[in-house]
């Protein structure tokens, strides 16, 4: 069964930092990975998806990257502001001969001003 | 808009009373599913479709009812809700080759007293 790891469960750091979110899965075969966001109670909202056949993806200050062969993804947040807290989430599509979708327990990120 | 429609947002229900939570999609997406959240144990399927008429448990099925009569609709059924239901419920969407990636809904935010 695919499992998904995410270190660690709570981050804080001072606005403006750099900052890296990290996920881990167990089973390499995955067709993508998605990062999502979510706010306290509320939806998750969709950040970035990376597919298989891809190393990274960039919007505005987040970047993502994948690498299958270690089972790690990374998820860079540049010039973090107050806003960007939030729980971070990543899930992998398929591993373990499965087409569902895994998700890490998430990373609780506090950005203090 | 593409999105993921649930309802209600909130809901307080006495043990027993039968209940239903809509989810509808407007994307013409083939698979869908439901997610339960708790505190610790992270997200959690339930029930998924792969299309209209086709329907499997997910890792925590247990009290849970689903139907997919139309493709766009996927309602969640408790016909017998116990406190330990008490969660946060998030329905979901996606193309059948999972390529673009999930859609969530808001959220239902359900209290079993």
């Amino acid at each position: 069964k695919q499992e998904v790891t995410q270190i660690p469960a709570a981050l804080s750091v001072p606005e403006g930092e750099n900052l890296v979110l990290n996920c881990s899965f167990t089973d390499s075969a995955i067709y993508n990975l998605q990062w999502f966001r979510q706010d306290p109670g509320k939806g998750l909202t969709s950040l970035l998806l990376i597919q298989s056949s891809q190393r990274e993806q960039t919007s505005g200050r987040l970047n993502a990257s994948l690498d299958k062969s270690s089972g790690r993804s990374t998820l860079y947040i540049a010039a973090s502001q107050p806003g960007d807290s939030a729980t971070y989430l990543c899930a992998a599509l398929g591993g373990a001969g499965s087409y569902q979708l895994t998700f890490g327990k998430g990373t609780k990120l506090s950005v203090i001003p | 808009e593409a999105q993921v429609t649930q309802n209600p947002r909130y809901l307080i229900t006495v043990t027993g009373k039968k209940l239903t939570v809509t989810c509808s999609q407007n994307m013409n997406h083939e698979y869908m599913s439901w997610y339960r959240q708790d505190p610790g144990l992270g997200l959690r399927q339930i029930y998924y479709s792969m299309n209209v008429e086709v329907t499997d448990k997910g890792d925590v099925p247990e009290g849970y009812k689903v139907s997919r009569k139309e493709k766009r609709n996927f309602p969640l059924i408790l016909e017998s809700p116990s406190p330990n239901q008490t969660s946060l419920y998030f329905c979901a969407s996606r193309s059948s080759t999972g390529m673009d990636g999930y859609t969530f809904g808001s959220g239902t935010r359900l209290t079993v007293v």
